[in-house]
């Protein structure tokens, strides 16, 4: 079937690094968004991408969308203990009619101090 | 505009037991999406329901079912309980339409534990 796959699983980093998770999918999205959770929480969204090759940034979080609308990228800079979540990306596979939102494995995020 | 609720929060049941999920969405709203969510599985999509019809539906067995009432407010069952049924269920709401792209907004979740 189709899917999104999203790595790494897991992340460790230092407070003041940089992270990045990637989402590949097998077919071309119609656009694809990106959630949060924060430990013990539920999703909470924070931004789709749309066209081909976008890039939006919300603070320190940057996000793309390939040119082929196929993969995306969310980094961030400079992490703070505040980033600590999993990070998951959805895809959204438009087929006719049909509309499928597919969620990736996410990628767990911890900020050691 | 209150979100997502649902109910209850936590369950505790045992196998073979039956057990019904309620969730009520964003005012507006009229699709509403469950999802299963394990540490080894991520999130797993169960089931959409939209204008109280099933829209979508997830590789998971008949156990699973859902529906949607005419108030947009969505019951989930499973039957038949099994050990690995235990999960956070999720559920979630959206308002779809020509321009919408399906942003998902999530309860807190229903905490389901078999024993």
């Amino acid at each position: 079937g189709q899917q999104v796959m999203q790595i790494p699983q897991y992340q460790h980093v230092q407070e003041g690094e940089d992270f990045t998770t990637y989402c590949n999918s097998s077919t071309t999205l119609s656009n694809i968004q990106w959630y949060k959770q924060r430990p013990g929480g539920h999703p909470v969204f924070l931004i789709q991408l749309v066209k081909s090759g976008e890039v939006k940034k919300q603070k320190r979080l940057t996000f793309q969308f390939g040119e082929a609308k196929k993969n995306s990228s969310l980094h961030i800079t400079a992490t703070q203990t505040t980033d600590v979540g999993t990070y998951f990306c959805a895809g959204l596979i438009s087929s006719g009619s049909a509309r499928q939102l597919t969620f990736g494995s996410g990628t767990q995020l911890t900020v050691l101090p | 505009k209150a979100g997502v609720t649902q109910t209850p929060r936590y369950l505790i049941k045992t196998r073979g037991q039956q057990v019904t999920l309620s969730c009520s969405p964003i005012s507006g709203h009229r699709s509403v999406s469950w999802y299963q969510q394990t540490p080894g599985q991520g999130l797993q999509f169960l089931f959409e329901y939209f204008s109280e019809t099933q829209r979508n539906k997830g590789n998971f067995p008949g156990r699973f079912s859902g529906r949607q009432f005419s108030n947009s407010r969505s019951e989930m069952n499973v039957s038949t309980l099994e050990l690995g049924d235990s999960a956070l269920y999720l559920c979630a709401s959206s308002k779809p339409g020509l321009a919408s792209t399906d942003t998902q907004y999530f309860g807190p979740g229903t905490r389901l534990t078999v024993l």
